[in-house]
């Protein structure tokens, strides 16, 4: 699976929109992009994923460029619940059976 | 949560005792997950299982044996515990294994070996 580089941290204002990079400039053509997060002490929380086109649920959006290169995870309005480790995650199919590589992950600290 | 249960939740044991963490889940999916996570070095795979009996290894496997009699149920065993295996274990389970299912994770089990 492609490795993924991330900031070591980040801050947000609480009711701001947070966007939390990634780069994977080796992703192949059938390799996606997973999000998850973890609070402290919790199992991660998987957030969400996509191939190619932007994706959006009741949590985040993330957007991939065209080139797939790169990804940025937003979420709309933070709070201080959104304080967590984010992992940007690139996965194959097929054999991999469904194994994650997690790398050290981004620091989102959410405000007052 | 995805109707995942570890237990125990804490768990302190003695050097060269056997130990078994259970994984149980209630979603009927097929593939199961045991991680461990370490400062320093993020999650790591140690074993997973692509359907009852079916078994197979991850990267930190050495010192780890894994058995799934039942759909529901993933356990991991330490034969023999050493002080290297105290840490936080995961289980996380997926619907599949081939396609782009996410995996869920329970809330872990921690594990002292003194």
């Amino acid at each position: 699976d492609a490795k993924t580089t991330q900031p070591t941290s980040m801050d947000c204002a609480e009711g701001r929109a947070a966007n939390l990079p990634c780069n994977h400039s080796t992703i192949s053509g059938n390799e996606y992009v997973y999000w998850y997060r973890q609070i402290h002490s919790q199992g991660p929380q998987y957030i969400i994923h996509g191939l190619k086109n932007n994706e959006t649920n009741e949590m985040a959006s993330l957007i991939i460029t065209e080139d797939r290169k790169s990804s940025t995870l937003i979420l709309p309005h933070a709070t201080l619940r959104d304080t967590a480790v984010y992992y940007c995650i690139v996965r194959g199919g097929g054999t991999s059976y469904g194994k994650l590589t997690f790398g050290q992950g981004t620091i989102l600290t959410v405000h007052p | 949560d995805a109707g995942i249960t570890q237990s125990p939740r804490h768990k302190v044991t003695e050097t060269g005792t056997p130990v078994t963490l259970r994984c149980h889940q209630t979603e009927n999916h097929r593939y199961m997950y045991w991680y461990r996570q370490d400062p320093g070095h993020g999650l790591r795979l140690i074993h997973y299982s692509y359907g009852v009996k079916d078994t197979d290894k991850g990267e930190v496997s050495d010192g780890y044996s894994v058995s799934r009699s039942k759909t529901e149920d993933f356990l991991l065993t330490l034969e023999s515990a050493t002080s290297s295996q105290t840490s936080v274990y995961f289980c996380a389970i997926s619907g599949s294994g081939g396609d782009h299912s996410p995996l869920h994770f329970g809330n872990g089990t921690r594990l002292t070996v003194t």
